[in-house]
């Protein structure tokens, strides 16, 4: 059982519009969400995270909104760019632990044109 | 900047054969993990390990095994290579007790057993 829920599997933006990608969790432990960026060949890098005790992060043209009572979250990616294609994950942890489990959705391929 | 070397990029197996995967990291991390990306699945934790020839089972353990005999150096080991463990095999490491600066992702092995 994915205990993070992730959608939509693919994504195709045109460049300069907005990507949305969103995840859902159950175990209300969970108090650290971040977002991997994955491009092909390479292993998956921390994009940007949230913890529960604020609804929106901003990093230049990411945003993660955080829904507490809906158990959600969002990756939102303005003004698009063809970099920005690349796979991304969102994930979920305890934290802090010693040994920081993670547990990550199922990823989504976000394709922008050019 | 923290690397996360994986031993092979691309490996093809036959099935039957003792597979070992091979992982090194350079920044003293006390946390390794072995992960199975699969196309719709995400990544799924196999095993990790939080000091030396210390481990503990993931979500898929079954048909793995690790060794963390160094620091820096965790190995996956697939005893006997099966079909179904065709797959990218990602190594992170982490700092113990900094979940929140996430995961150092290695660049993957990309795993056949034919």
């Amino acid at each position: 059982q994915q205990q993070v829920k992730q959608s939509p599997q693919s994504l195709i933006v045109q460049k300069g519009g907005i990507s949305i990608i969103n995840c859902a969790y159950e175990n209300t432990a969970f108090d650290y969400f971040p977002w991997y960026q994955q491009f092909p060949g390479k292993g998956p890098a921390l994009l940007i995270a949230i913890r529960p005790d604020v609804s929106e992060k901003k990093e230049g043209r990411f945003t993660i909104s955080f829904n507490k009572s809906a158990k959600q979250f969002s990756l939102h990616i303005m003004d698009s760019q063809p970099g920005d294609s690349a796979t991304y994950f969102c994930a979920a942890s305890i934290s802090p632990t010693d040994f920081n489990k993670f547990y990550f959705g199922s990823g989504t391929k976000l394709n922008v044109k050019p | 900047d923290v690397k996360v070397t994986q031993s092979s990029r691309y490996l093809v197996k036959r099935t039957g054969e003792k597979v070992f995967l091979e992982c090194v990291q350079d920044m003293d991390h006390e946390n390794m993990f072995w992960y199975r990306q699969d196309p719709g699945l995400g990544l799924r934790l196999i095993y990790f390990s939080y000091d030396v020839k210390m481990k503990e089972k993931g979500d898929i353990p079954e048909g793995y095994s690790v060794s963390r005999e160094k620091k820096e150096r965790f190995s996956l080991i697939l005893e006997s290579a099966s079909t179904n463990q065709t797959s990218m095999y990602l190594c992170a490491s982490s700092l113990s007790g900094q979940g929140w600066y996430g995961y150092t992702f290695g660049s993957g092995t990309r795993l056949t057993v034919v």
